[in-house]
């Protein structure tokens, strides 16, 4: 596609529900992103996928959080038992590779709210 | 220590002037170094990325690196009030992950 595209855009679940937040990166780019933004705060990096595979999750908060990326292209990020704390926007990057250089772009993100 | 450290602002500058945002990171290894911006309620969007040493120039805006200092910052001349928004630097270091300072709001005044 021409953008990074993710859907819902907006979520409002009940804590303790499971939620799937979708990613549809640019067509070609290898690299995908997943981060979280609070308000008045950076994005907070979550995990990178290389191809299929999680080249990188060390920025999941615990295991109720997990991602996957089966094809190289789509992915979806699950979050299981929902806090009020994973309240956030969860943001989607892609990238032509993850080697030196290459920025990301952004997609328009999903606004998570759990209450 | 924060990975990255900003401001947080809000910076105010008259319309015309010149904005002069900041950027220190704890990484040595950091390689590659960006600068996003982001309006209220948008995602970030890539404006400058820089990976040598001094200044990298496109259109109204200039990078700087330092990295000796671990510094890296961001001129905006000729400053006009659609600049007006949160801006984050944001730093590649030798995991490939990018990591984002807290972001500086510039806030321009006509």
């Amino acid at each position: 596609g021409a953008g990074v595209s993710q859907t819902p855009s907006n979520k409002v679940t009940e804590k303790g529900k499971y939620v799937e937040l979708r990613c549809d990166p640019i067509s070609g780019h290898t690299a995908l992103y997943w981060y979280r933004q609070s308000l008045g705060q950076g994005p907070e990096f979550l995990i990178y996928f290389q191809g299929t595979g999680a080249a990188d999750d060390s920025g999941l908060p615990n295991d109720r959080f997990f991602a996957v990326r089966p094809e190289g292209s789509v992915s979806t990020l699950k979050i299981q038992r929902t806090e009020r704390g994973d309240s956030a926007v969860y943001l989607c990057a892609s990238s032509l590779t993850s080697t030196e250089g290459y920025g990301y772009t952004f997609g328009s993100g999903t606004r998570l709210t759990v209450v | 220590q924060k990975e990255v450290e900003q401001n947080s602002g809000p910076l105010s500058v008259p319309e015309g002037a010149i904005a002069s945002l900041n950027c220190t990171y704890s990484d040595r290894v950091s390689q590659s170094f960006f600068w996003y911006r982001q309006y209220s309620g948008k995602s970030p969007e890539l404006i400058m990325s820089i990976y040598s040493n001094g200044d990298k120039e496109d259109g109204r805006f200039t990078a700087q690196l330092n990295k000796a200092s671990q510094y890296v910052s961001l001129l905006i001349r000729d400053s006009q009030p659609s600049d007006s928004a949160t801006y984050l630097c944001a730093v590649r270091g030798g995991y490939q992950k990018v990591t984002f300072g807290t972001g500086t709001k510039l806030q321009v005044i006509p």
